[in-house]
């Protein structure tokens, strides 16, 4: 079955500590996975995909195939960076990319 | 970058009524644009698949008579709850793909049924 998991509903760090949000995932394909953000009384938008393997505020993301993991990472936290952070997945392909599969989401709060 | 624009952002209706949700691209042409809810501290669970000129693919347990949806153009679809019940109260969100495959999401419709 197909299945993002978010293990962590809130991670609360200080800022400028690194952080961690955790992703595993479960598909039997090829996924493209995602990471979303959704800052306070804003609407849900992307903050990065790994086919990019870009870096976004700072922001990145690997792909571990072997551990079916795609955690997000920052050396250095920024009170800015406070916010609701979704997984996602999708079964790739032209057209699928919007059929997203969302993880629980962590909220994540940086301390000044 | 490109903007998804969905309406109304909050509606309260009476049980029995039927709410239309409407989710537009506005500099850009969608062919095709998804469905998602979400339960207060809930992911979002995608509802169904929005093609333009064709019927909606929904997802394993959404009632299709319940919402119906319909892509008459390429810069609109329309989610409509038919007969709200209290249980249908919830976070609607829309979100349109571009020609390069990226996905854009509308603000969402928080939607309450007395």
């Amino acid at each position: 079955a197909q299945r993002v998991t978010q293990p962590e509903k809130l991670l609360s760090v200080f800022k400028g500590a690194p952080v961690e949000l955790k992703c595993n995932y479960s598909y039997s394909g090829s996924p493209e996975l995602f990471w979303y953000v959704q800052y306070s009384r804003q609407r849900l938008q992307l903050l990065l995909r790994h086919i990019s393997r870009e870096s976004i505020k700072g922001f990145t993301a690997d792909l571990n195939k072997g551990e079916t993991s795609f955690h997000l990472k920052k050396p250095f936290a920024q009170e800015e960076d406070s916010a609701m952070y979704y997984c996602a997945l999708s079964g790739g392909g032209s057209g699928n990319t919007g059929k997203l599969i969302f993880g629980q989401g962590t909220t994540l709060q940086v301390k000044p | 970058g490109a903007v998804v624009s969905q309406h109304p952002s909050w509606v309260i209706c009476k049980s029995g009524t039927s709410v239309k949700i409407e989710c537009r691209s506005l500099d850009f042409q969608a062919t095709t644009m998804f469905w998602y809810r979400q339960f207060p501290k809930q992911s979002l669970m995608l509802m169904a698949t929005s093609n333009e000129g064709s019927k909606a693919t929904y997802e394993q347990g959404v009632e299709k008579d319940k919402f119906l949806i319909n892509h008459a153009s390429l810069t609109l679809s329309t989610l409509t709850v038919t007969s709200a019940h209290p249980e249908d109260s919830s976070f609607y969100i829309c979100s349109a793909g571009t020609a390069n495959e990226k996905l854009f999401f509308g603000s969402g419709t928080q939607l309450s049924v007395l």
